[in-house]
């Protein structure tokens, strides 16, 4: 079955202490990216990845950083976390192709205290 | 660079009534047109997209948009809407350009409540 998967799924953390949200898709798909949920402002991609080791700012990237060592997997990381990162992310994946449909993960709700 | 703009941020409706969601795009380029839906506690999935041809198009669960580039719109419409259809939905535009990386932009999103 075609996954997109996330974890952890929800974490309450405090300000300023390092973490970091997996991802990880089975559909050997090229490019991913990573997107933040907010009231009233739909989603905003924050980085995003056309392959191994190629990275790129999204919208709003400041205070998070990526890798891509691999194909499958797009961990997002928060080095020092504040109370405005607190939010839902999304991972998602796409081919490089043409059809264009993007697929999501199932969201990590991060609150930072 | 591209925006969206769903001009409702709520809309109710009752059931088995029909319902249009409308989204307005900005572009200086050509765009792909995408409408996702969120249920509650769930991640995004693909109703329905706009890559070419046809301006009429017709995706999941009884859902079809039409794109309209003299008004720069892609609204959603379903005829017969059901208690099940209750949900976010997203507009999104990407550059349509060959090469490239296609961004996803998206709406604000329209929360759709279908009431018995």
């Amino acid at each position: 079955e075609a996954q997109v998967t996330q974890n952890p799924r929800y974490l309450i953390t405090v300000t300023g202490k390092k973490l970091t949200v997996t991802c990880s898709q089975n559909m050997n798909h090229e490019y991913m990216s990573w997107y933040r949920q907010d009231p009233g402002l739909g989603l905003r991609q924050i980085y995003y990845s056309m392959n191994v080791e190629v990275t790129d700012k999204g919208d709003v990237p400041e205070g998070y950083k990526v890798s891509r060592k691999e194909k499958r997997n797009f961990p997002l990381i928060l080095e020092s976390p504040s109370p405005n990162q607190t939010s839902l992310y999304f991972c998602a994946t796409r081919t490089s192709g043409v059809t264009d449909t993007q697929y999501f993960g199932p969201g990590t709700r991060l609150t930072v205290l | 660079a591209q925006s969206v703009t769903q001009l409702d941020s709520q809309v109710p409706v009752f059931e088995e009534a029909p319902v249009e969601l409308r989204c307005n795009y900005s572009s200086s380029v050509s765009v792909y047109l995408f409408w996702y839906v969120q249920y509650p506690n769930q991640g995004l999935q693909l109703l329905l997209k706009y890559l070419s041809g046809s301006t009429l198009v017709k995706g999941i669960n009884g859902f079809e948009a039409e794109f309209n580039k003299s008004q720069t719109s892609f609204h959603l419409r379903k005829p017969s809407v059901h208690i099940s259809d209750t949900a976010e939905y997203f507009c999104a535009v990407s550059d349509g350009r060959r090469g490239s990386a296609r961004q996803l932009t998206f709406g604000s999103g329209t929360q759709l409540t279908v009431l018995p």
